[in-house]
């Protein structure tokens, strides 16, 4: 398995409450992403990192907000939680031949 | 902008019978194309990857997908499942000119009878 760890694997919260969940690498990958998957929906991207500082918005980008200070950590970041939120957040790293997605092993978020 | 399409929601199975799980994507340019198994409470893991090359690619556990280019498919097959397949199983696509983002299917739950 890649070297991808989540925390906290799960967390309960309530809405209004301000989230942040951490993706850690031991990879040292460029590339690292968060999805959250939905029933129906599949996996669908927040925000990606190209590189320290370097961020950018995926297709389900609004109220999350993420950072990355340095190349093992990314942070997502629910501002104030809302119970549309509720999910389950998976972290990705890009790399090695073709560059190929690995997961972390996800984290699930219930907002009461 | 690019789609990729599962139209199998729910497939069941018996044992030792063969897999078929279709997936076609809409993408401009030249792609890659992936096949990710979710076994119940476990993360994604990939099944295999096509990248260029010999348009039959075979992956982990006796699984293989054909890339057919005028068809836009990438179908995943087995020719013989076991219960141990029972997972969910997600098509994904990207453009290989550094094109960072991976667009997803909804995805096909697989559910075998023993």
């Amino acid at each position: 398995d890649a070297g991808i760890t989540q925390s906290p694997r799960h967390k309960v919260t309530e809405t209004g409450t301000p989230v942040t969940l951490r993706c850690h690498q031991t990879e040292n990958h460029r590339y690292m992403y968060w999805y959250r998957q939905d029933p129906g929906h599949g996996l669908r991207l927040i925000h990606y990192s190209y590189g320290v500082k370097d961020t950018d918005k995926g297709e389900v980008s609004d109220g999350y907000s993420v950072s990355r200070s340095k190349t093992e950590d990314f942070l997502l970041t629910l501002e104030s939680a809302t119970s549309s939120q509720t999910s389950v957040y998976f972290c990705a790293i890009r790399g090695g031949v073709g560059e190929t997605q690995y997961f972390g092993p996800g984290t699930r978020l219930l907002v009461l | 902008a690019q789609s990729v399409s599962q139209h199998n929601h729910h497939v069941i199975l018996s044992e030792a019978a063969s897999l078929e799980l279709g997936c076609n994507y809409s993408y401009g340019g030249t792609v890659n194309l992936f096949w990710y198994v979710q076994y119940p409470g476990q993360h994604l893991q990939l099944l295999l990857k096509y990248f260029s090359g010999d348009p039959l690619v075979k992956g982990i556990k006796g699984f293989e997908a054909e890339f057919i280019k005028s068809k836009f498919s990438f179908n995943l097959r087995k020719p013989s499942v076991q219960w141990s397949d029972t997972a969910e199983y997600f098509c994904a696509v990207n453009g290989n000119f550094g094109n960072e983002k991976l667009t997803f299917g909804t995805g096909t739950r697989l559910t075998i009878i023993p």
